[in-house]
Formats: structure tokens, sequence, C-alpha cells
């Protein structure tokens, strides 16, 4: 059965400091894999995408890695800011054409003056 | 760019009651999908579309039933409300690829009371 862990289920972090979201996927055959923010209240926003040949991604703030050996990724958030209190979600998709989405239950975030 | 837009933001109903909700994207995109998400859980995926004219059944699709008779509006349908469907539903649309320009709504919370 495809599946998708994420750790930790919360943390809380201080403004300006580091954090690490760790995601862990069974799921076959791999397409690509992709972290999103959902702010409370809102959908899911692409953060980052990544196809079997990538190892890391970034996106401003936010640096995405991939071990496709271990089957295992990360989401690394930097000088953390308020605005980054969310959800984040490690998606993986399913097949040739990546349309099948399996969901992890996401890390909540939520960052402290 | 309005992206996905899905109505109405909120809703409450009675076991028993029907209801349809809407979502609407912009991006002349080929597949469309439904989700709900609970706490703690991952979304999950209730009925998709590939097309105008076509549905199929994903992962959670009993008591509910969808149309896309357009092949910009997918319609998601409560026939008869459980409070087992209380939830928040999320509308999704993608290209065939869909690694990119997978897009999401910002949500339906409906409650079944």
């Amino acid at each position: 059965k495809n599946q998708v862990e994420q750790s930790p289920q919360s943390l809380i972090i201080l403004e300006g400091k580091n954090c690490t979201l760790q995601c862990n996927y069974t799921v076959s055959p791999f397409s690509n894999l992709r972290w999103y923010k959902q702010d409370t209240g809102r959908g899911p926003v692409s953060l980052t995408i990544m196809t079997f040949s990538e190892n890391t991604k970034s996106n401003g703030r936010y640096t995405a890695t991939l071990d496709a050996d271990t089957k295992q990724s990360s989401l690394h958030i930097t000088a953390s800011q308020l605005s980054d209190s969310a959800s984040y979600i490690c998606v993986v998709s399913v097949g040739a054409a990546g349309n099948k989405l399996t969901f992890g239950g996401g890390t909540r975030v939520l960052v402290k003056p | 760019n309005a992206g996905v837009t899905q109505t109405p933001k909120f809703r409450v109903l009675k076991t028993g009651q029907s209801m349809t909700l809407l979502c609407a994207q912009d991006m002349n995109h080929e597949y469309m999908y439904w989700y709900r998400q609970d706490p703690g859980m991952g979304l999950r995926l209730i009925h998709y579309s590939v097309g105008e004219g076509t549905t199929a059944k994903g992962e959670v699709p009993d008591g509910y039933n969808v149309s896309r008779l357009k092949k910009q509006n997918f319609l998601l349908g409560l026939e008869s409300a459980a409070p087992s469907q209380t939830s928040v539903y999320f509308c999704a649309s993608s290209t065939r690829q869909g690694a990119f320009g997978y897009t999401f709504g910002s949500g339906t919370r409906l409650t079944v009371v």
C-alpha cells in the first residue's frame, strides 16, 4: 500500500531559527515528490517538486532534499518567520503522468516571536 | 487569475439533507479532483475526472456523486448527508502531466449535524 509518513506531527520554533521536517514514503512507481504549505483555512500551495533524478530543490528559504534510495525527503526552513506558521504536507506522485497523489498527514509548524 | 474557485466556503447541513459543491477552474486544465481533509489525516481522493463528461472513483467515493458537464466545472454532490461527511473539501485541477500545474482551491468547510 502506498504510504507517506511525516514527522514530527507538530513543532514550535522561535522566529529566526531553522527547522527540518521529515518525510518517508513507500510508493511505487515513484513519479515525483512535492512539498506543500497549507495556511489555516486555505488550500495547499506548492513549494517544491522533485523528480527521481533531483536530490535538492530550493524555493526562497525553503530547501527540500530527496534520497530516492532510502525513500526519504526533508524540508528545511531557514531563518523562520511568523508567516511560516502553517502545515507542511509531503506528497508523492505515483505513475508515469504523476497525477495520482498520496498525501502525508502533515507537520504543523508554529513560529513564535 | 482566479485559479480554482470553490463555492460555498462554509455550509451546515442536517443529516439527510442534500447539497452540491461547485468547483470552477480557469486554467483550461484537463483533470479535476475532489478531496476531503480530516484532522490528522492526509487528503483523500473522493472522485476525479480526466476530461469533460468523464468521472472516476477515488479512494473514498461512497456517499458522493460527481459530474463534469463542462471542462471548467466539477460538481460534488451529497445526496443524503451523514455526520461522517463532516470535513473540509478541496477541489484541485491539473494538466495531463500532473507534476506541474496541480492547483488547489481554498476549500469548503462542511458540517453535518
